[in-house]
Formats: C-alpha cells, structure tokens, sequence
C-alpha cells in the first residue's frame, strides 16, 4: 500500500458527461501527478500540482482540468468525453516540489470506461 | 519531441536468471527514471537516474547521459520481478515548465517458477 488513495476504482460513462477523479497523497507530501495509461497512448504525464499551485503541465487536454484543495487532495476533472478518453489514471504524490527528481508514489488507479 | 525506445519489448525468463533491460532516448536529457507495473496494475517508481548508476537490492541502473541509453539489471530473478517496466524522460533543467515527462513504450518481463 503506498498511502495514496484514488476514488473511485472504476466510472463507466457515457460520451459527452463529465466526471471527477479524485486523489488523497501521502500524509505530508505536498506534490500531486496525474497520469494516463491507455492502449493508444501508452503511459502519459498529465498535469502536477505543488501545494496548491500548478507546477507542471504535460499532455493534458483542454477538456481536463485538475486542482490541489488546501487540504493537498486533487481532483481530475474529464469533461466532454470521448471514447479515447477510457484509460486507466493514476495519481502519484511525493515529497517536496522537485517533480521528477524525487520519488513518487502511485496510487491504484481509477478504470474510466466511456461507452 | 524527444523519442524513447525500450528493449527488448518482451522477455520471459526462468526464476533465477539475470536481465538487462535497455532505454535509448532521442535527446539529451536531465530527469530519467524507472518505473514497473506488476500485474494487477500498480506503478512503483524504482530509479530517478539521468545519469551514473545506482543500486536497491538485486535492481541497479545505469544511465549513460552522453550516449542517450540507459540499463536496468535484474539479478536473481523472482516471480515478484513479472510486470512491465517503463522508463521516462524529460529535459526540464528545474521542476517548472512544460517540457513533457515522456515515456517508453515498455519492457514486458515474465518470469517462469
């Protein structure tokens, strides 16, 4: 168990709703990674946040949003879905603010289905 | 954008034995790390490495900045070690900015009891 929780494990939708992935870390760490794993696109880097400011944005689409509450939990906002967008996401959290240089720790992943 | 090829794309080995798994990477690059994904699907960061070589138990790596690869051993193989390992590169030279963490497509190890 690496202390990061992800709600909920699977979300079947259907195309064009919206839906919200949320994130606890790790007790005392203040980064927050969202990533997606998909058959097309393979394993991406989406979007960190650090202590409640965006730190780092990756592939993230203009239909995702993310943000980092006060209390450091973060939620992944997917909106007008498509059937590309089924994929496995992982949140991962870790220390400080050096991003990639630090270790990260992933929590189980949420399954989205878009039907 | 930077490219990152993994090889061998799958291997299956006997319980015991030694592997090598490579990373070439298309530019030079100032974060690289390792990742494996076991079976039921989590992701654990092994290495943050871009370059020298490091060692955790029976994993070590190694990165080769100036020739773009790096290698991660396995040695003395058990059934755990099965799952995909990943490696991922990026070239920011601070933790800001949009450069994209890339990653391999991965190396699927499977190891026989």
């Amino acid at each position: 168990d690496s202390g990061v929780t992800q709600t909920p494990k699977h979300l079947i939708t259907a195309t064009g709703q919206r839906v919200t992935l949320r994130c606890s870390p790790r007790s005392g760490d203040l980064s927050v990674y969202w990533y997606q794993q998909s058959l097309d696109q393979g394993l991406q880097f989406l979007i960190q946040y650090y202590n409640g400011e965006e730190r780092a944005k990756g592939n993230i689409l203009e239909r995702f949003s993310a943000q980092q509450f006060p209390d450091l939990h973060s939620e992944l906002n997917l909106s007008s879905l498509e059937l590309g967008d089924s994929a496995l996401y992982f949140c991962a959290s870790s220390v400080g603010g050096q991003g990639f240089q630090e270790t990260q720790y992933f929590g189980p992943g949420t399954r989205l289905l878009v039907l | 954008g930077i490219q990152v090829e993994q090889s061998p794309p799958d291997l299956i080995l006997q319980e015991g034995a030694n592997s090598t798994l490579r990373c070439n990477f298309s530019d030079s690059v100032n974060n690289l790390q390792w990742f494996h994904q076991n079976p039921w699907g989590q992701l654990i960061n092994l290495f943050y490495i871009p370059s020298g070589t490091k060692q955790n138990g029976r994993l070590s790596a190694t990165t080769v900045a100036t020739e773009r690869y790096s290698l991660l051993y396995i040695s003395s193989s058990q059934t755990t070690d099965s799952g995909v390992y990943f490696c991922a590169v990026d070239r920011r030279r601070s933790n800001f900015g949009n450069e994209k963490l890339t990653f391999g497509t991965g190396t699927r190890l499977t190891i026989i009891p």
